[in-house]
This record gives C-alpha cells, sequence and structure tokens, in this order.
C-alpha cells in the first residue's frame, strides 16, 4: 500500500542551523505531495506541496523538492527560529482510489535560542 | 481566505452523553473531512464528504455518526463513547477529493471522554 516514512524525531537545532527533514513515499501511482506543520496546541497548517516530479514547494523559506527517482520529498530551510519549532507531517494524497491524505509519522523539530 | 472554524474548542464529556462537534468553511470546498489525532500520532481519518454525500467511511465505530447538512457545514455526533476516544478530532476541506488539492485543516476540537 502507499506509505510515507520520515526521519525520526526529535531534531535538536541551534537558531540558524540549517534544517534537513528526510521524507520518502512509495506509491502506486503519481502523488501529490505535501509538508504541513503542527505547532502545539493547533491544527495542521499547510506548509508546501508539489504535484509533479522536479517542483518545487517553497514557503516561509523551507523548501522541498519531488524527487520521483529517489521518491523523496525532502524539507529544508536554511537558518531555523525558535518560533519554527513544531511538528512536521510528510503526506501524499493520490488522483485514483482513496485520494485521502496519506501521513508520516511526524517530525518534532526543537530550536533552542 | 483559507479558514476552517471548529466549535468548541475544548470538550468534556462522560460516556452517556451525546454532543456534537461542529466544523464550517466558506472558501467554496466540495469535500471536507474528519480526522482523529491521538497525542505524538498522524492524523487518522475517519470520513471523507464529497459533494455532502459521505464518500469514505474508514470502519468507524457507529458511536460517530457524521453529518452534512450542506457544503459549508460538517458535524460529528457523539454518543455513548469510551475513554480512549478521547483525542483531538480535526476537521479538513478541499476544492476536491483528487489529489491536487491541499486539504486545509480546521484547530480541532480536544475531546476527553471520561
Amino acid at each position: 500500500g502507499d506509505s510515507v516514512t520520515q526521519m525520526e524525531g526529535p531534531v535538536t537545532l541551534s537558531e540558524e542551523a540549517f534544517l534537513t527533514i528526510n521524507c520518502t513515499y512509495t506509491a502506486t501511482g503519481y502523488p501529490s505531495l505535501f509538508w504541513y506543520v503542527q505547532y502545539p496546541g493547533e491544527g495542521l497548517q499547510l506548509l508546501l506541496k508539489a504535484t509533479k516530479a522536479d517542483d518545487k514547494g517553497s514557503n516561509k523559506g523551507f523548501e522541498a523538492t519531488y524527487r520521483k527517482e529517489t521518491t523523496s520529498f525532502h524539507l529544508e530551510k536554511g537558518s531555523v527560529q525558535v518560533s519554527d519549532s513544531a511538528v512536521y507531517f510528510c503526506a501524499l494524497t493520490l488522483d485514483t482510489g482513496r485520494r485521502a491524505l496519506t501521513f508520516g509519522s511526524g517530525t518534532r523539530l526543537q530550536v533552542q535560542p | 481566505d483559507t479558514e476552517v472554524t471548529q466549535t468548541p474548542k475544548h470538550l468534556v464529556m462522560g460516556m452517556t452523553n451525546k454532543k456534537s462537534l461542529k466544523c464550517e468553511q466558506h472558501m467554496g470546498h466540495r469535500a471536507m473531512y474528519w480526522y482523529k489525532q491521538k497525542a505524538k500520532k498522524p492524523p487518522e481519518l475517519m470520513f471523507v464528504y464529497s459533494y455532502e454525500k459521505l464518500s469514505i467511511n474508514e470502519s468507524v465505530p457507529s458511536r460517530f455518526s457524521p453529518e452534512c447538512p450542506n457544503s459549508s457545514l460538517l458535524n460529528l455526533h457523539l454518543h455513548a463513547l469510551q475513554p480512549e476516544d478521547s483525542a483531538l478530532y480535526l476537521c479538513a476541506s478541499s476544492q476536491e477529493t483528487t489529489g491536487f488539492y491541499e486539504q486545509y485543516f480546521g484547530p480541532g476540537t480536544r475531546l476527553t471522554v471520561t
């Protein structure tokens, strides 16, 4: 079945450090890929998306590129801030079949001043 | 405006109570979703409505009863819940159910069953 695998957390970084959160997927078709962020006590916010191979999604300094050859969608940010501390979920949907979000397990990011 | 609203924000109910969770969106989206999220876990899909019709029920127990009165509103009726049903309940909407469209989530209702 379709699945998303994320790196285990928590990831602890100092402010202004470079961030990478790895995400790989398995899908039977051509998925759309998403990153969502969840701040403590809140719902999920869409961070960025990509709908086809080689697309780059970007928002608020975060970027991710849809790599079909490596089935990956890694999240990156050049300089993290304390306010980026949250849980990040990688997810996919397909245009056929169930058409619902399949989430990774989530990666908690802690940024220290 | 990409806002999905949910009420109440918090709910405490006994196992014999009946309560309802409400969700509203004004983005003209035709697909709406209910998810359940336990602590430190990703959201789990419960129900999907497409054009006000139930299209997916992920084998959810009958003590959870969804309702979509119109294209902007989604309710989740709760009855005879168990303590293990305590969780964050998230509503989401998207333009359509096709995979290209992102889902927008509400802030959630934190439910505690005593």
